[in-house]
């Protein structure tokens, strides 16, 4: 069974701060996504990263991925209080329709 | 920018009624998904739809869950009877291809009383 987990759940930090986001998995799998959700919303995508050492930036946001340690991070660099969301992992399955398997999310609280 | 809608926003229903849930994906889009988020859990996939059947489904979609395409655009969720365990907020998905990036809509939220 695919897991995925991610630390940590709650991020408290103010602005002006790095800090990164670890996504963790058990299985083989070489597509990773990142997605924010703002309270009561739905999924934005961030980041789509499709193959070992893909790294992806996007403003105050970057994100990698390493398929042999099944690891992927999400750094936020310089945070300003409009990152403030929950942020989710999902690793779909070699072999799968593409099914998404998610983490629980980071809920991300940027402080002025 | 084209966009995956979905129906209604919020639906209240009274626990063993019959719900259907709708979805009007991205028109060139040949995957769809749904998911759904009990409030303030993560996100669960239930089942995936490709050429028009089922391709994989969780332990979570089970008898009393259905998935239709009745007319090429609409994509359906029925619940047949629906538990109170059932509250949640449900998400349809979809994307062009199999490894390509998957687009949510703004979710329908499900409450059971």
């Amino acid at each position: 069974e695919l897991k995925v987990e991610q630390n940590p759940l709650f991020l408290s930090m103010q602005e002006g701060k790095n800090y990164t986001i670890y996504c963790n998995y058990s299985t083989t799998s070489d597509r990773l996504y990142w997605y924010r959700q703002d309270p009561g919303k739905s999924l934005e995508s961030l980041f789509v990263l499709l193959s070992n050492g893909a790294v992806k930036q996007e403003g105050r946001l970057m994100a990698s991925l390493d398929t042999k340690a099944r690891l992927s991070t999400l750094h936020i660099t310089a945070a300003v209080h409009d990152l403030s969301a929950t942020y989710f992992c999902a690793v779909d399955i070699i072999g799968s329709q593409g099914n998404l398997i998610f983490g629980k999310g980071t809920k991300l609280s940027v402080k002025p | 920018e084209p966009e995956v809608t979905q129906t209604p926003s919020h639906q209240v229903t009274q626990m063993g009624q019959e719900v259907i849930l709708r979805c009007v994906p991205i028109s060139n889009h040949l995957y769809f998904y749904w998911y759904r988020q009990i409030l303030g859990q993560k996100v669960e996939f239930l089942v995936s739809f490709y050429n028009n059947e089922i391709s994989e489904k969780s332990e979570i979609f089970d008898d009393q869950f259905s998935v239709e395409r009745p007319d090429g655009s609409n994509f359906t969720l029925k619940i047949r009877s629906t538990k109170l365990e059932d509250s949640a907020m449900y998400f349809c998905a979809s994307r062009a291809t199999s490894g390509g990036e998957q687009y949510f809509g703004p979710g329908t939220r499900l409450t059971v009383t």
